[in-house]
This record gives C-alpha cells, structure tokens and sequence, in this order.
C-alpha cells in the first residue's frame, strides 16, 4: 500500500538553528508531494510542493524541501528558525491520476522553537 | 479573495444525534474535499465532490455522507453520532487544475460528541 511517513513527532530547535522534517514515502509510481504546516487552531496552509521538474523547491519563508526518487524522500529544510515557526507540519503524497484528487498525510511533526 | 469558510467553528453534540458541517470554496472552485483529524487517526480523507458528484470516498462508514450544490458549496452529514467521531473536520477547496495548485484548507469545525 502507498504510504507517508514521517519519522519525528516531536523536534525541539533552539532559535536562528538549522532544522530539518524527515518525510518519506513508498510508491512504484510518480507522485506529487506537499508540505503543509498546521499553526494552533487553525486549518493547513501549503507550504510548498513538488510536482515534477526541478528537484529543490523552495516556500516563500525560508523554507525549501528536496525530492529524491532514488530514496523516497521529501524532507523539509530551514537554515535558520524562527519562533514564529513553531507549528505543526505535515508531509501529503498524492498519486496524480483521472479523478485521484487526494491527499494521504503523514502523521505530522511538531516543531518546537526554543528561545 | 476570500478563503474557505467552514461553519460552524465548534459543535458539541450529543452520541446518537446526527450532525451537518457546511464548507463554502473559494469563489470559482468546484473541488472540495472533506478530512477528519484526530490525535490517534492523523488525518484522513473523507470524500471529494466536483460539480456536484462524488468523486473520490475514503474509507468511513456509510454513517458519514456528503453532498455538494450547484454553487459549490458543500454539506458533511454524520449520522447516529460516536464517541469516536469527536475530531476536527477540514474541508478543502480545489481549483480548476486540482491537486498542482494545492488546495486551500479551511479553519475546520471542532465537533465534540458527549
């Protein structure tokens, strides 16, 4: 079965430190892939995707994630953090497809700033 | 533009009782999808509706049921409430090339069943 994982619920980074959410998924066939963050109370907003082409795409800020087909990745990347980060973040896989307009989500991670 | 408007914002209702979630899309979308969040479940996929038809079921029980109008707009029912159907319900709007533009989540309906 097609499947996300993500392998930390939880992450704590001390503030202006480089982070990085782990995402990967299993599939035999091409995907599109999302990162959507969750603040408190709050629906999901897209952070960034990848549908096909340039492998680094990168979210207005600052964060950018890399799709690697060799390893079935999708991991989202910041250098620097920001309190303001502090959420909830969620990787979504979707098998592109006539009428396969849905997303499976991962089980989330929740990024903890440290000031 | 305006976003996706779900109503209401929280629900508490009683098991047994069924219960109407309404989603308003983006002005010109026709896809909206609907997805329950829980702690113990993460989130998973309902139904989706275009221009009126079901396109695409998750896997829940013939209990929960949609429907969308000729406006886009669109209605989950979930009938004979569970304990376990306490979640938050998210609905999202779709436009013309779907799932490549992402969609755009509303802020949910916090349903409580007591």
């Amino acid at each position: 079965a097609q499947s996300v994982t993500q392998l930390d619920s939880q992450v704590p980074v001390f503030e202006e430190a480089p982070v990085e959410l782990r995402c990967n998924y299993s599939s035999s066939v091409s995907v599109y892939l999302f990162w959507y963050v969750q603040y408190p109370n709050q629906g999901l907003q897209l952070l960034l995707k990848y549908l096909s082409g340039s492998t680094l795409v990168e979210s207005i800020n600052g964060f950018e994630a890399e799709f690697n087909k060799s390893q079935t990745s999708f991991h989202l990347r910041k250098p620097s953090v920001h309190i303001s980060d502090t959420a909830e973040y969620f990787c979504a896989v979707s098998w592109p497809g006539f009428g396969n307009e849905k997303l499976t989500f991962g089980t989330g991670t929740r990024l903890t700033i440290i000031p | 533009k305006a976003g996706v408007t779900q109503t209401p914002r929280y629900l508490i209702k009683t098991r047994g009782q069924q219960v109407t979630l309404s989603c308003s899309p983006i002005s010109g979308h026709r896809s909206v999808s609907w997805y329950q969040q829980t702690p113990g479940q993460g989130l998973q996929f309902l139904f989706e509706y275009f221009s009126e038809t079901q396109r695409n079921k998750g896997n829940f029980p013939g209990r929960f049921s949609g429907r969308q109008f000729s406006n886009s707009r669109s209605e989950m029912n979930v009938s004979t409430l569970e304990l376990g159907d306490s979640a938050l319900y998210l609905c999202a709007s779709g436009g013309g090339t779907g799932l490549r533009d992402g969609y755009t989540f509303g802020s949910g309906t916090r349903l409580t069943v007591v």
